[in-house]
């Protein structure tokens, strides 16, 4: 069964600071991984990670896929109360079901 | 372009009634997914349609639980004799490709139905 697993589960900082969101999975047939953000509603496309080694990168986020070691990072740089939400990681696999599957989450809580 | 559309937004059924969750998907958009989120869990997938057909239902609960995208008109997600397990946020998601698209940036989800069984 794949299996995506997100740490911390949740995590408090002051606004400015530098956060680092960790997703390991252990998938059949790996052929992507995506971060989304979710805040109150419909979970919202970051990143799509394919080739190892290559960082994208959209304003302060910045994600890197380690596909040796089965892992992916997300960064946010100088923090603001915005980017609060839970940051949800998933993998498309071509093993087993159809659909992405999601770790469970990380809670980020920006403070002022 | 209005996206994935997921109607209603929150939904209050007694136990024992039936639940009936509706998910338009976007415009050219002909595959749709069901996703479940349990509270302090991850999304689970569910079951994957496109027009008339499940494609892949090995996420769905075996009893009460069924969804149908038919020809004309929203996928439907239906949840017989709910009991309060089932409250959780459903959440839609649709995209333009075949499975294993390669790309999931098209991969665009609803706001969810908030199901709370009382």
């Amino acid at each position: 069964e794949d299996k995506v697993v997100q740490s911390p589960l949740s995590l408090v900082v002051h606004e400015g600071d530098t956060v680092t969101l960790n997703c390991s999975y252990e998938v059949t047939n790996f052929r992507s991984l995506l971060w989304y953000k979710q805040e109150k509603k419909a979970p919202t496309f970051l990143f799509m990670l394919t080739s190892s080694g290559i960082e994208k990168k959209s304003g302060r986020l910045s994600s890197i896929l380690d596909k040796k070691e089965l892992f992916s990072i997300l960064n946010i740089t100088a923090t603001q109360t915005g980017d609060s939400a839970i940051y949800l990681c998933a993998v498309v696999s071509g093993g087993g079901a159809d659909g992405l599957t999601f770790g469970k989450g990380t809670h980020l809580i920006i403070q002022p | 372009n209005a996206g994935v559309m997921q109607n209603p937004r929150h939904l209050v059924r007694r136990r024992g009634q039936e639940a009936r969750l509706r998910c338009s998907p976007m415009k050219g958009h002909s595959h749709v997914y069901w996703y479940r989120q349990l509270p302090e869990e991850g999304l689970k997938f569910m079951v994957y349609l496109q027009k008339e057909n499940i494609i892949d239902e090995s996420g769905m609960p075996k009893e009460r639980f069924s969804a149908e995208f038919p020809k004309e008109g929203p996928s439907i997600l239906r949840i017989q004799q709910v009991v309060r397990g089932d409250s959780a946020a459903y959440f839609c998601a649709s995209s333009p490709l075949f499975r294993f698209g390669s790309d999931h940036r098209g991969y665009t989800f609803g706001s969810g139905t908030r199901l709370t069984v009382v």
